[in-house]
């Protein structure tokens, strides 16, 4: 069973730095790249990036915001912020990215970790 | 970059009924726009993908169509479990790029 397992919610202050992860299971680690997902309060989904051991695109939104990698030794991936903003303030999923259709599609999801930025 | 548009905004149904949601895209997408549901409180499921083809489990009263820019999706009988919102996506192989739409909120009349 295709299982992605996130870490769970975070509360923290403007300034700090924040790291989240994602394990997967049941599936190859190496063959599926891994996406995530902002989903701000209330609001829609928003790409982030994708990222692969040893590979990452970033949404052009994104890139400098947030680091986004890969440790195939624990089929885990990581997004990590270093000076995180009130405005991070959000629920953020992982997701697989499967290729058997010819082009890269979201099929699972994980359960979401919501960060909490407030002073 | 394309932009995916998604109507109604909110579409008031009851259980039993047909529900019909749009997506619009800004340019041709070909046929890579796949459709999400997410219950409240929970992460999205992938509904159909290839505009028309249902995923793996997903019962037969989901159906897509459309191509290039205009993209449908229709619940035929919506259940209790349908009531969430709606999300169209465009997804291209490379570049990695992933656009999702608005949403639409379907809610119980």
């Amino acid at each position: 069973e295709v299982q992605l397992v996130q870490s769970g919610a975070e509360v923290k202050k403007p300034g700090e730095s924040l790291n989240i992860s994602c394990k997967a299971s049941g599936f190859s680690f190496t063959s599926h790249w891994i996406a995530w997902v902002r989903q701000m309060p209330g609001k829609g989904l928003e790409w982030m990036g994708s990222t692969y051991p040893g590979d990452t695109i970033y949404s052009p939104s994104f890139q400098g915001q947030v680091t986004l990698s890969a440790d195939k030794s624990l089929s885990t991936t990581y997004l990590q912020w270093r000076s995180l903003k009130a405005s991070d303030t959000a629920m953020y999923y992982c997701a697989r990215l499967d290729k058997t259709t010819g082009n890269y599609l979201i099929d699972y999801w994980g359960q979401g970790c919501l960060v909490t930025v407030s002073s | 970059e394309i932009v995916l548009t998604q109507s109604p905004v909110t579409l008031s149904v009851s259980p039993g009924d047909r529900a019909t949601l749009s997506c619009r895209a800004s340019q041709s997408v070909g046929g890579n726009l796949a459709w999400y549901r997410q219950k409240p409180g929970q992460a999205p499921t992938l509904l159909i993908y290839g505009a028309s083809i249902r995923a793996t489990g997903i019962p037969a009263r989901f159906s897509g169509s459309g191509s290039g820019t205009e993209f449908t999706l229709t619940i035929s009988s919506l259940q209790s479990e349908d009531f969430a919102v709606y999300y169209c996506q465009y997804y291209n192989s490379w570049p990695l790029t992933f656009t999702f739409g608005p949403g639409t909120k379907v809610d119980n009349k």
